[in-house]
């Protein structure tokens, strides 16, 4: 049964650490979104690449986000340092595009609470 | 001190019956319009979509449909169980693109 898996499933972390999350997406998915998740802002894309180039990081705070795709089969997203109001949840999803392929499969997502 | 988030509309519904969930949608440059269900503690789930020239789509137990002229997206789900208590959001996508922008999401209720 494939489906994306994240890590860490939560993290608490003070202000000013470095935070590194980490996604594999399904094995064969050309695309991989990052969304991050607040009960202000509800659901947000932050970056999305595909076949590992990022085409859109504009979701994404450039002085202290960064998302990497080191391979096909690990995606990173990192926030130094970390900020209280970077408390949130994180997801991962990958997909195919294909012709009529729109589904994204979403990871269970990091919890994130910044101190 | 006072807590401020996002209002989701809910609807209650008991189970059995059938559920509607409406969703109002601004950008008419999307080529798809999907439909996404949250359960607790979990990430979004696909359920169906629809691309821009169709009115309606049918999958198992749930009907989208959409009509352009009002910018406006429904999800029909029937004889509604305990199962499908979630957030349902609807999304548009662009064409060629698989960028997905939310919409802020309903939560429903399934009452036993």
């Amino acid at each position: 049964d494939a489906r994306v898996t994240q890590t860490p499933r939560h993290k608490v972390t003070e202000m000013g650490q470095e935070v590194t999350m980490r996604c594999q997406p399904i094995l064969g998915h050309n695309t991989v979104f990052w969304y991050r998740q607040t009960m202000m802002q509800g659901l947000e894309l932050l970056a999305y690449f595909r076949n590992r180039a990022p085409l859109d990081d504009s979701g994404m705070p450039k002085d202290r986000f960064s998302a990497e795709m080191p391979d096909a089969t690990l995606a990173t997203l990192k926030i130094q340092p970390s900020e209280p109001r970077d408390s949130a949840v994180y997801f991962c999803a990958s997909g195919l595009v294909t012709s009529g392929s729109n589904e994204q499969f979403f990871g269970p997502g990091t919890r994130l609470t910044v101190l | 001190g006072e807590s401020v988030g996002l209002h989701l509309p809910t609807l209650s519904v008991q189970e059995g019956d059938n559920s509607i969930i409406n969703c109002a949608y601004s950008n008419s440059a999307s080529d798809y319009f999907i439909w996404y269900k949250q359960e607790s503690g979990k990430g979004p789930q696909f359920i169906i979509d629809i691309r821009s020239n169709m009115d309606k789509r049918q999958g198992q137990r749930v009907t989208v449909l959409l009509n352009k002229t009002v910018k406006h997206l429904s999800l029909q789900i029937a004889a509604t169980q305990p199962g499908d208590s979630a957030v349902y959001f609807c999304a548009g996508v662009p064409w060629g693109y698989q960028k997905v922008t939310f919409g802020t999401g309903t939560k429903l209720q399934v009452i036993p």
